[in-house]
């Protein structure tokens, strides 16, 4: 099971808007609505951003979204700020109770 | 609050065994969804195993056989055994508490801070 597809690599100037996708399969992003995404400083612990494809959890700023068209889920961040420069893994279900992440995507704020 | 703080990290030869542990507390781990999760240095995120509220468990192939996740309701702690380790299972291993019940489902709601598992001779 091969981990989901993300871009090595995004960047975007502060305010703008910058979207990171990640590509799975029929089997897993294409099948089930259980895809999270996961924000990773330098030297910490990655933290929950979006669950279940677009739900945020309560302290995430609605800044950050998420959505699904297919077997591509995609994180976007509107208005971007400099201390969103991190990584950033997606995460899904990919049935008989496993789960699959992205390879990350490093997002550098210019 | 919920906190999760692992333990039992370090050096170990290849073929040699190991104990994580992961100390909760704001929450109790028998009643929830229990994942450990690793990330090789430089490396991205991978999922290792599942530990149901129900007692059910599951693993990643790559560690199938050779990990045991469990848990000890006395101590809210979350334990991840491992035997006949390997160079490749060198990583910082994470314990999170995940959130699943109805339509929802994610492996990872809370982190801890994460232990260093280190194989080799």
């Amino acid at each position: 099971q091969s981990a989901l597809t993300q871009p090595r690599s995004v960047s975007g100037s502060p305010r703008q808007p910058v979207t990171i996708s990640c590509t799975g399969t029929s089997s897993d992003v294409g099948f089930y609505d259980y895809v999270s995404w996961y924000q990773q400083h330098p030297g910490k612990a990655p933290k929950l951003m979006i669950y279940d494809v677009s739900k945020r959890p309560s302290e995430i700023p609605d800044r950050f979204s998420g959505s699904k068209s297919g077997n591509t889920a995609s994180l976007t961040i509107s208005g971007l700020q400099a201390e969103d420069e991190a990584d950033y893994y997606c995460c899904s279900y990919a049935g008989s109770y496993t789960w699959i992440f992205g390879g990350g995507t490093k997002l550098t704020v210019l | 609050e919920v906190q999760l703080v692992e333990s039992g990290g370090g050096l170990v030869q290849p073929g040699g065994s190991l104990r994580l542990s992961c100390a909760a507390s704001g929450f109790t781990v028998s009643n929830n969804y229990m994942t450990w999760i690793r990330q090789a240095p430089g490396k991205g995120l991978e999922w290792v195993s599942t530990l149901y509220s129900s007692g059910n468990t599951y693993y990643a192939d790559s560690v199938k056989g050779r990990f045991t996740i469990s848990r000890d309701n006395s101590k809210n702690t979350l334990f991840l055994q491992m035997h006949s380790l390997r160079a490749e299972d060198t990583a910082v291993y994470y314990c999170a508490r995940g959130n699943c019940s109805g339509s929802s489902c994610n492996p990872a709601d809370y982190w801890g801070q994460g232990a260093l598992v280190t194989v080799s001779s």
